[in-house]
């Protein structure tokens, strides 16, 4: 009964090719993020939406976009992949983090990207 | 500029003995703060959260403390046991705000 899912696990893509990452949720949480990843490094977090209003980094670069059709659904497109993009990408949902307090976030199992 | 930095990489541990795992962070703004735990090929999971108005939140084997004048917190874990063996990620969020910033993360194994 995953709640937080990531689709697919794996993905190669080629070089300037566009790809598309796909998160789901059942958790019926207003807000969902996308984290990127690198080896041995922090979770970076590249933009979220609080319901439909997106926020974007001020340092995610124009490459990454992302969707929300809908409280469940979340995609991340990079428009035309580097070999810097190569990395985890993470999904991770949160309930109202302002109202409740806190912003405990619930994670998907990653999509790790490999550009050839 | 990291906000939020766990200076460790790696930590190794014998079974059965106490694990301390640190964090540090510069940002006053910073009220909630969280640990997760990242087994390979897995997305981060919640462990323990503590805060700001409190110094130390408990949970089983696992304790948080938090020392907001040093803006330095710790988990311990205790009896460490070779399941806890994993990357464990420190974050924090600002008051107000929606998101969490991550630390680099300590990579803990539990020997025998």
């Amino acid at each position: 009964d995953a709640m937080v899912i990531q689709n697919p696990r794996y993905q190669v893509t080629q070089f300037g090719k566009p790809v598309t990452l796909s998160c789901s949720q059942t958790l019926n949480h207003n807000v969902m993020y996308w984290y990127q990843q690198k080896s041995s490094q922090a979770p970076k977090l590249l933009f979220h939406y609080y319901d439909k209003d997106f926020n974007n980094e001020a340092d995610t670069p124009d490459n990454f976009q992302s969707r929300r059709p809908n409280t469940s659904f979340c995609f991340l497109d990079i428009r035309s992949p580097g070999l810097g993009d190569a990395a985890m990408y993470l999904c991770a949902t949160s309930r109202d983090g302002v109202v409740g307090g806190h912003t405990e976030a619930f994670f998907g199992q990653g999509t790790r990207l490999t550009v050839v | 500029d990291q906000q939020v930095k766990q200076n460790s990489p790696s930590l190794s541990v014998q079974e059965g003995r106490i694990s301390i795992l640190n964090c540090d962070y510069t940002n006053s703004m910073f009220d909630y703060f969280l640990w997760y735990k990242k087994y390979p090929a897995e997305g981060p999971t919640f462990l323990i959260s503590i805060s700001s108005i409190k110094d130390k939140n408990e949970d089983g084997r696992f304790t948080v403390f938090l020392n907001k004048s040093a803006k330095h917190l710790s988990l311990h874990i205790v009896p460490s046991q070779p399941g806890d063996s994993a990357v464990y990620f420190c974050a924090a969020s600002a008051i107000g705000a929606q998101k969490l910033v991550f630390g680099q993360g300590t990579r803990l194994t539990i020997n025998p």
